[in-house]
Order: structure tokens, then C-alpha cells, then sequence
């Protein structure tokens, strides 16, 4: 266990939907990752935040967004879904910067999202 | 920009033969770069990390990789595969020390052992 936590694992959604994919970040982790997985692809990062903050972005779709909030979860929010948005995400944390050795990231188990 | 290459998409090896997952790298500064396992419908564990110092790092589940800076390559290895190591391995590059940087992850490779 990583000690990161995401729900729902599963979610199956209609396409012109939104849904809203939450993730706990290990506790004293400052920041949130959130990258997607596509079947059989590799992990495209989405977004990072860093204690409140957005701090990176990657390609993520304006019909998406993410926030932080003041206890560190962060929510993902994917508004009208399409059939391409079906994968895999995931929500990774790792500790404050300059923390010897905090350099990696912890993922969560994902959640599962089918748009039909 | 920094990015994370995994040139085989797939590596077979049999069971007791040393394995090497390849992964090259290109990052502006100094690199710290980790592997990551992938078992199926899991999320990605970590295995190991270089950050600085000896060139030879040792992980979990007896994988241990070897960076080369003339290379820019970080390889992963291991001296004798087990079925059980079958699974998508995941090169990454965390691209700075700030909380601005981020992981970049390379497109995987998926190791499989036979018996």
C-alpha cells in the first residue's frame, strides 16, 4: 500500500458527462500528480500541483481541470466525456522538495474511467 | 525539454537469464531518474532511484540499474529473471529539485519471463 488513495476505482459514464475523480495524497506529501494511462500506453502527465498550487502542466485538455485543496486531496474534473477519454488515471504524491531523498513519486491504484 | 526513452516496446527472457531494460534519457541538469513496475490493473510501484553518487543502484526485488552519464542511458537489470518479474517497467526523469518539477514517465516496456 502507497499510502496514496484514489476514488472511485471504477466509474463508467456517458459520453457528454462529468465526473469528478478524487485522490489523497500520503500524509506530509505536499505534492499531486495526476497522469493518464491509456490501454496498452504509456503514462501522459496530466497536472501537478505543489501545496495549493499549480505548478506544471502537460497535456491535459481544456475540458479538463484539477485543483488542490487547503488538506492537500486534489480532485481531477473531466467534463463532457468522449469515448477517448476511457483509461486509466492515476494520482501519484511526494514528499516537500527539499527533503533528502524526496524525489519520488507514490502512486495510487488508479481509477478505472469507461465512457460509453 | 526533458524526456525518458524506452526503445523496447517488449523484452522476452528466460527464467534464470539476466535481464536489461534499456531507457535513455535527456534532461538539461543533473538527472534524477527512477524505475517503476506495473503489475496488471495495480498502480506503478516504485523500485529504485538515482540521484547522485555511485552509479550502480540497487532496488526491490533484486533489480538493480546502472546509470551512465555518457550514455545518458539508466538500464535496468537483474542477474536472474523470475516468472514473477513479468510486468510493464516504466523509465522516469524527474526533470529539477523545485516544487515546480515534475516525473516524466517513458512509454514502458513489458518483460516477459518464460518458464
Amino acid at each position: 500500500d502507497s499510502g496514496v488513495t484514489q476514488t472511485p476505482k471504477h466509474l463508467i459514464t456517458a459520453t457528454g458527462q462529468r465526473v469528478t475523480l478524487r485522490c489523497s495524497p500520503r500524509s506530509g506529501d505536499l505534492s499531486v500528480y495526476w497522469y493518464q494511462q491509456s490501454l496498452d500506453q504509456g503514462l501522459q502527465f496530466l497536472i501537478q500541483y505543489y501545496n495549493g498550487e499549480e505548478r506544471a502542466k502537460g497535456n491535459i485538455l481544456e475540458r479538463f481541470s484539477a485543483q488542490q485543496f487547503p488538506d492537500l486531496h486534489s480532485e481531477l474534473n473531466l467534463s463532457s466525456l468522449e469515448l477517448g477519454d476511457s483509461a486509466l488515471y492515476f494520482c501519484a504524491s511526494s514528499p516537500p522538495v527539499l527533503s533528502i531523498g524526496g524525489t519520488e513519486a507514490f502512486f495510487g491504484q488508479g481509477t478505472r474511467l469507461t465512457v460509453v | 525539454a526533458q524526456s525518458v526513452a524506452q526503445p523496447e516496446d517488449q523484452v522476452n527472457v528466460a527464467e534464470g537469464n539476466p535481464l536489461t531494460v534499456k531507457c535513455t534519457y535527456s534532461v538539461s541538469g543533473n538527472p534524477y531518474l527512477f524505475w517503476y513496475v506495473q503489475y496488471p490493473n495495480r498502480g506503478l510501484q516504485f523500485l529504485l532511484k538515482y540521484i547522485t553518487g555511485d552509479n550502480l543502484v540497487k532496488g526491490s526485488y533484486g533489480f538493480e540499474a546502472e546509470f551512465n552519464k555518457s550514455q545518458t542511458s539508466f538500464h535496468l537489470k537483474k542477474p536472474s529473471a523470475l516468472v514473477s518479474d513479468s510486468a510493464l517497467y516504466f523509465c522516469a526523469v524527474r526533470d529539477g529539485y523545485s516544487s515546480a518539477s515534475k516525473i516524466i514517465f517513458g512509454s514502458g516496456t513489458r518483460l516477459s519471463i518464460r518458464p
